[in-house]
């Protein structure tokens, strides 16, 4: 059973400082990793992938890849009040259509 | 900017009754997905589509689920019987290729089953 763990929170932060959110997964085989941002009651909205280990940066979003030891990271720099929203790791498996979500951290910035 | 477009945005049936759900996909992408998201839980995977047949499909998506692509533009989700746990979320997602780098989401459909 493929399983992507994440805390679920809530993360709060104040503005302008860094959020930290972190997942696991359990399938060593997996490839691709994916970061979403949802706002309640809204659809999946994708904020990056990455596919290789170490950092890739976008903007105020970095991502980090441990694949050694099965983790996944994003960071978002200089919070903002609109980045308030649950935030969803993703794996894709070997088979490369379907996506396992984690539960995701929801994430409250304070202005 | 191009976007997935799934109806209608709620849907209210009785339980036993057929549900059919709807969605077009970004015109040039060739990869189809239904998820699905029971209130407070996860986003959970039920079947991707390519070339006019299923890539994969998860345990959720029993006998009771279809998926068909009846014309050029539509991607449908059939429940046949519906149940009170089918109440959820469902959403479709369309990507170019078979990698979900640039899968997009619509914006839902939410069923729920009285």
């Amino acid at each position: 059973q493929k399983e992507v763990e994440q805390n679920s929170g809530p993360l709060s932060v104040p503005e302008g400082a860094i959020a930290s959110l972190n997942c696991t997964y359990s399938d060593r085989g997996s490839q691709s990793f994916f970061w979403y941002r949802q706002y309640s009651g809204k659809s999946p909205e994708l904020i990056m992938f990455i596919y290789s280990n170490g950092d890739k940066e976008d903007g105020r979003f970095t991502a980090q890849l441990n694949k050694a030891s099965q983790y996944v990271s994003l960071l978002i720099r200089d919070s903002q009040p609109s980045d308030s929203a649950t935030y969803l790791c993703a794996v894709e498996g070997q088979a490369g259509t379907a996506l396992i979500f984690g539960k995701g951290t929801t994430l409250s910035v304070s202005s | 900017e191009p976007e997935v477009t799934q109806t209608p945005s709620h849907q209210v049936t009785q339980m036993g009754q057929e549900v059919i759900l709807r969605c077009v996909p970004i015109s040039n992408h060739l990869y189809f997905y239904w998820y699905r998201q029971i209130l407070g839980q996860k986003v959970e995977f039920l079947v991707s589509f390519y070339n006019n047949e299923i890539s994969e499909k998860s345990e959720i998506f029993d006998d009771q689920f279809s998926v068909e692509r009846p014309d050029g533009s539509n991607f449908t989700l059939k429940i046949r019987s519906t149940k009170l746990e089918d109440s959820a979320m469902y959403f479709c997602a369309s990507s170019e290729g078979p990698r979900n780098t640039e899968a997009f989401f619509g914006q839902g459909t939410r069923l729920t089953v009285v």
